[in-house]
């Protein structure tokens, strides 16, 4: 059964760190590039980061550019997101996700619920 | 950044009535990295249309998009209770990939 697994999820105060994780099951994420896209509690969609099949091009959103890394082991077949410099902002359900329509390749995880509060 | 500007922010329907949804953005898109998704409650998105106007896998035909330049649409020709949901657009031809705030359809 092809999935993604996101975890890594949690409460944490402000300017602290976390890291998510994505983890792939019943395809190879080696041959598609991996996004990290979140929601806020009530609100629309926002694209977070961008990687590569290889790791050779990486995209972040500014509003998370500096603060936030993405990176992946196709060897583990997973995708993590480190997120240092937590802001109250950040407060959101983290979906690691891949897409390639034309291949009917269109995967989101579950979602990882990411809260900064004080 | 393209910003997209879906309108309205809520449409009330009736099922098996037809409904267009509006996508407008801030300076043109490429057609081909353009996609509709609907998301329902407490779930992840799936894409319905992408490429514009090319259904996903599974989607029934009564779902249709098209549109180019700034404007796209998603047309949903007759409504039925398990369309009510919540529809985004999204382009991600230009980074910083981006997506409109989204329409709810709801039950008139």
């Amino acid at each position: 059964q092809v999935r993604l697994v996101d975890s890594g999820g949690g409460v944490v105060q402000p300017g602290r760190s976390l890291r998510l994780s994505c983890s792939a099951a019943g395809f190879s994420i080696s041959r598609y590039a991996m996004h990290w896209v979140r929601q806020a509690p009530g609100k629309g969609l926002e694209w977070v980061a961008h990687i590569a099949y290889d790791g050779g091009n990486i995209l972040y959103a500014d509003s998370v550019r500096g603060r936030f890394t993405i990176s992946r082991d196709n060897a583990n077949n997973t995708v993590a997101l480190q997120m240092n410099s937590l802001r109250v902002e950040d407060t959101a359900v983290y979906y690691c996700a891949t897409w390639a329509f034309t291949l009917g390749v269109d995967y989101w995880g579950q979602g990882a619920l990411v809260a900064v509060s004080s | 950044e393209i910003v997209l500007t879906q309108s309205p922010g809520t449409l009330s329907f009736s099922p098996g009535e037809r409904v267009t949804l509006s996508c407008r953005a801030s300076q043109s898109v490429d057609s081909r990295f353009f996609v509709w998704y609907q998301q329902k409650r407490g779930q992840a998105p799936r894409v319905l249309i992408y490429r514009t106007s090319s259904r996903a896998t599974g989607i029934p035909d009564r779902f249709s998009g098209s549109g180019s330049g700034t404007d796209f649409t998603l047309t949903i020709s007759r409504l039925e209770p398990d369309d009510f949901a919540v529809y985004f657009c999204q382009q991600y031809g230009s980074s910083p990939y981006t997506f409109g705030q989204g329409t709810k359809l709801e039950i008139k």
